[in-house]
């Protein structure tokens, strides 16, 4: 079946400008994470979405970043007043059973890839 | 705060010898950790659980609490398993998600 996808692959903004970066998650799946990978670094946690439950956004970096999932599917992550070091690749991860613990599997996307000038 | 680290950015082996991609970690609790593994042009995907204790595709990890280890070990490379392998270690977070904390990666070059 079809994976977890994003979009879009590729962005490029301007410094200043709001981005909004797409997830669909697997069908079915309860369970929608966000994480981001800088240059250099390892992916790091941004944000949690189980159901319809409150998201967990301790990850998120500043409040320029904020994230909804609507109807409890596809997600959108929006970044406003993009600085340089937002620049990185974006990945969507879905699970189906987060409760699960480490029998749980986060299924990736492919990334989106942004790039502040 | 938890932590993994992968000291080595890149390993190179030769096809059919052994490989040993190190991985510790930092965590006050009981550990779940997971190697997964991303192919060139491809998705990061799961390569293997400490908690199934199982071998998959010739790879094997055990968790060595006592020296917070959970190398990824294959007796024979193969030219395929050239990839970038990352180390993760899960936590729960609020609303019982698994937050997954990464390491910075190891790429592995099998050569001929």
């Amino acid at each position: 079946g079809a994976g977890v996808s994003q979009s879009p692959s590729n962005k490029v903004t301007e410094k200043g400008k709001d981005v909004e970066l797409r997830c669909d998650p697997i069908s079915g799946h309860t369970a929608l994470y966000w994480y981001r990978q800088s240059l250099g670094q390892g992916l790091e946690f941004l944000i949690y979405f189980q159901g319809n439950s409150a998201p967990d956004k301790s990850g998120l970096p500043s409040d320029r970043f904020s994230a909804e999932r609507t109807g409890g599917s596809v997600s959108t992550l929006t970044i406003q007043r993009t600085q340089q070091e937002d620049s990185a690749v974006y990945l969507c991860a879905s699970s189906l059973n987060p409760f699960a613990g480490g029998t749980d599997t986060q299924y990736f996307g492919p990334g989106t890839r942004l790039t502040v000038l | 705060a938890q932590r993994v680290t992968q000291p080595e950015k890149l390993l190179s082996v030769f096809k059919g010898a052994p490989v040993e991609l190190k991985c510790n970690y930092s965590y006050s609790g009981s550990p779940e950790l997971f190697w997964y593994v991303q192919y060139s042009r491809q998705r990061l995907q799961l390569l293997l659980r400490h908690i199934s204790r199982e071998s998959i595709k010739g790879f094997t990890a055990d968790l060595n609490k006592g020296e917070t280890s959970f190398h990824l070990k294959k007796p024979f490379a193969q030219e395929e398993d050239s990839a970038m392998y990352y180390c993760a270690l899960s936590t729960i977070l609020t609303g019982g998600g698994n937050k997954l904390t990464f390491g910075t990666g190891t790429q592995l070059k099998v050569e001929l």
